[in-house]
């Protein structure tokens, strides 16, 4: 089955500054989502990645998918409180279901 | 479009008693996901469905939990007899692809449920 493992599992930033959490899958990607949670609400979807070596944009958050479709990051420049959550990445495998990683916890600090 | 919409928000029951959980799909969405998110295992998929077929029922834990969906704007998922180890929030997602790939689903806000 596909694995997705997230790292770091949790990170502690200053506000305004920037980080990166990454994804990593056991086997190839098709389709690669991000999501941010706040606990014990609904996950939100922020964007979606499928080929190799796409990276799209939203606001602050930039996500790519690398070019082996194995691996995920999402990068936030001058990060703000706004930004803390649980982020999730999800994937498609190809039995048609998602699978998803185990998240990281963001807190940001004012 | 409201979402999609589970209910109740949160569920307090006494173990042994059984407890269902309501989901209402976007409208148009053919394909419905029942997660179950907990700390120790974080978010697992515990059945989905495509056009109200079952199609993955393999990450239902055990006989105690079933699910329905008997048109494609209403789903549910039982637990009888309910366990204080069912205690999770368990989300309903929809989409418009089902069992094919490039698809995001919508989240519902989910269902806090805690068996005591």
């Amino acid at each position: 089955s596909q694995e997705l493992e997230q790292s770091p599992q949790s990170l502690i930033v200053q506000e305004g500054k920037n980080l990166t959490i990454n994804c990593t899958s056991s086997k190839t990607l098709y389709g690669l989502y991000w999501y941010k949670q706040k606990y014990g609400e609904g996950l939100i979807f922020l964007m979606m990645l499928q080929k190799g070596g796409e990276e799209k944009s939203h606001e602050k958050i930039t996500a790519k998918l690398d070019e082996k479709k194995q691996q995920s990051s999402l990068h936030i420049t001058a990060s703000q409180p706004s930004h803390a959550g649980i982020y999730l990445c999800g994937a498609d495998t190809n039995a048609g279901k998602s699978t998803f990683g185990d998240g990281t916890t963001l807190t940001v600090k004012p | 479009d409201a979402g999609v919409i589970q209910s109740p928000r949160h569920e307090v029951t006494e173990m042994g008693q059984e407890v269902t959980l309501r989901c209402k799909p976007i409208s148009g969405h053919n394909s419905l996901f029942w997660y179950r998110q907990t700390m120790m295992r974080g978010l697992e998929l515990l059945i989905y469905f495509n056009n109200n077929v079952p199609i993955d029922d393999s990450g239902m834990p055990e006989d105690r939990f079933s699910a329905k969906m008997p048109n494609a704007s209403f789903s549910t998922l039982k637990i009888q007899p309910s366990e204080p180890r069912d205690s999770a929030v368990y989300f309903c997602a929809s989409s418009s692809g089902g069992g094919a790939l490039f698809h995001g689903y919508t989240f519902g806000s989910g269902t806090r449920l805690t068996v005591v």
